[in-house]
């Protein structure tokens, strides 16, 4: 019961521009969404987050949209640099729930 | 992730050993989370913790796996009975506060439980 998909394993991107990493969901209660990057032998670590009653929001270089009717987030990195070179996950959890449900990660490369 | 001290890193098993993981939260954080990532999955939720208290462990397994969190010293996940279906990572992460939003949420460098 993958209730948070992340369709695409790999991503490889020029450094310098724009990486889109996308993300699905089915749960139409989920209200608050993170991205988190890990890197090999690390565990994961918070990169940005969404609550429902926002469409998008902004940090840095980093920005995640919120399609809610689409069921659809995604994470846009520009201009993309060789350190975000990771695997992105995003997750989800419902305002009662105590878990994140989390993808199964997208490889990002972003080769120099 | 220095914050969050999970040991050992790895740990290997034969079937039908015992393991047990431990997790020791970051300074001030009272709320701990375990989650395993097995082999090209994203992380799935075990159980979540409190001092002395587990709040929610819909995630465990029903049979051989065990959590707890005491008074003093770190949160331990046991797994007993070990088969090769257990042979994942395992990630534990804290948070300061009751239902933080995850932002808060500091995940360990994870123990890498490998069943031969």
């Amino acid at each position: 019961d993958q209730q948070v998909k992340q369709n695409s394993p790999s991503l490889s991107v020029q450094e310098g521009r724009i990486s889109i990493l996308n993300c699905d969901y089915t749960n139409s209660m989920f209200d608050y969404f993170l991205w988190y990057k890990k890197y090999p032998a690390e565990g994961p670590t918070f990169l940005i987050s969404i609550s429902s009653i926002k469409d998008k929001n902004e940090d840095g270089r980093f920005t995640v949209f919120l399609n809610k009717s689409a069921k659809h987030l995604s994470l846009h990195i520009v201009p993309s640099q060789p350190g975000d070179s990771a695997v992105y996950f995003c997750a989800a959890r419902t305002n009662t729930g105590n878990q994140f449900y989390f993808g199964t990660g997208t490889s990002l490369t972003v080769i120099p | 992730n220095a914050g969050v001290m999970q040991n050992p890193r790895h740990l290997v098993r034969r079937r039908g050993q015992e393991a047990r993981l431990r997790c020791s939260p970051m300074k001030g954080h009272s709320h701990v989370y375990w989650y395993r990532q097995l082999p090209e999955e994203g992380l799935k939720f075990m159980v979540y913790l409190q001092k002395e208290n587990i709040i929610d462990e819909s995630g465990m397994p029903k049979e051989r796996f065990s959590a707890e969190f005491p008074k003093e010293g770190p949160s331990i996940l046991r797994i007993q009975q070990v088969v090769r279906g257990d042979s994942a990572a395992y990630f534990c992460a804290s948070a300061p506060t009751y239902r933080d939003r995850g932002e808060g949420y500091t995940f360990g460098s994870g123990t890498r439980l490998t069943v031969v």
